[in-house]
């Protein structure tokens, strides 16, 4: 089941310009996880936010939380031609006991032109 | 460290045929997933392994996907028979304390 949402589904940007990504959840989370999927290509793990944590940074990423609204956004400042890839967001539910079920959005697509 | 290894890489086959697809998560990693992803949409998980046990298959088509997960490490994913709606790419993922999951480069199986 899908719980995250994208938005947008795609986006195209010039170098050097920010990227910005939203994901829109349905129940409470433990957690919230970010992945990058380049073309035909398994997923890497970007970032991983608690529902305690309202910010995070690692690099040129930027992750936001909010609760009370349910949704995330991810940063991406700087963008160069290798950020092209689908991002995704995945959440944990409170409710997830020890099965930790990542629930997956259906991504956006970005497009980072030289 | 050695990542997610999978294969084969690609594989074609005819409907009605079967298929096996292998995984080796990374050592140590008690929490094996297999996931299936259709072009276009995000990954939907097929089993979920810890240890040697199964912890989610709920949606796992299990008229025809089975999946074990040897002595704990390795695991397969098979498909018998196949049909024209499972041509996507699987992905087979491990986790140490199943948050961060660390992916394979996935299985692309067309079926025809």
């Amino acid at each position: 089941s899908q719980q995250g949402e994208e938005d947008p589904q795609a986006l195209s940007i010039q170098e050097g310009e920010n990227a910005t990504m939203n994901c829109s959840y349905k129940t409470s989370i433990n957690n919230l996880q970010w992945y990058r999927q380049n073309s035909g290509r398994g997923l890497v793990h970007l970032i991983l936010i608690r529902s305690n944590e309202r910010e995070k940074h690692s690099g040129r990423l930027r992750v936001t939380l909010d609760t009370s609204k349910k949704s995330s956004s991810l940063l991406i400042t700087a963008s160069r031609a290798a950020d092209t890839a689908s991002y995704f967001c995945a959440t944990v539910s409170s409710n997830a006991g020890n099965n930790r079920k990542l629930i997956w959005g259906l991504g956006t697509s970005l497009a980072v032109n030289p | 460290e050695a990542g997610v290894a999978q294969s084969p890489r690609y594989k074609i086959i005819e409907k009605r045929q079967s298929v096996a697809f292998w995984c080796n998560p990374i050592s140590g990693h008690a929490t094996l997933y297999w996931y299936q992803q259709i072009l276009g949409q995000g990954p939907k998980l097929l089993i979920q392994f810890q240890n040697n046990g199964v912890v989610d298959d709920s949606q796992l088509p299990k008229d025809r996907f089975s999946a074990e997960r040897l002595k704990g490490v390795d695991s397969t994913l098979k498909i018998q028979p196949a049909k024209l709606e499972d041509s996507a790419v699987y992905l087979c993922a491990s986790s140490l304390r199943g948050e961060k999951l660390f992916f394979g480069s996935g299985t692309q199986l067309s079926v025809l």
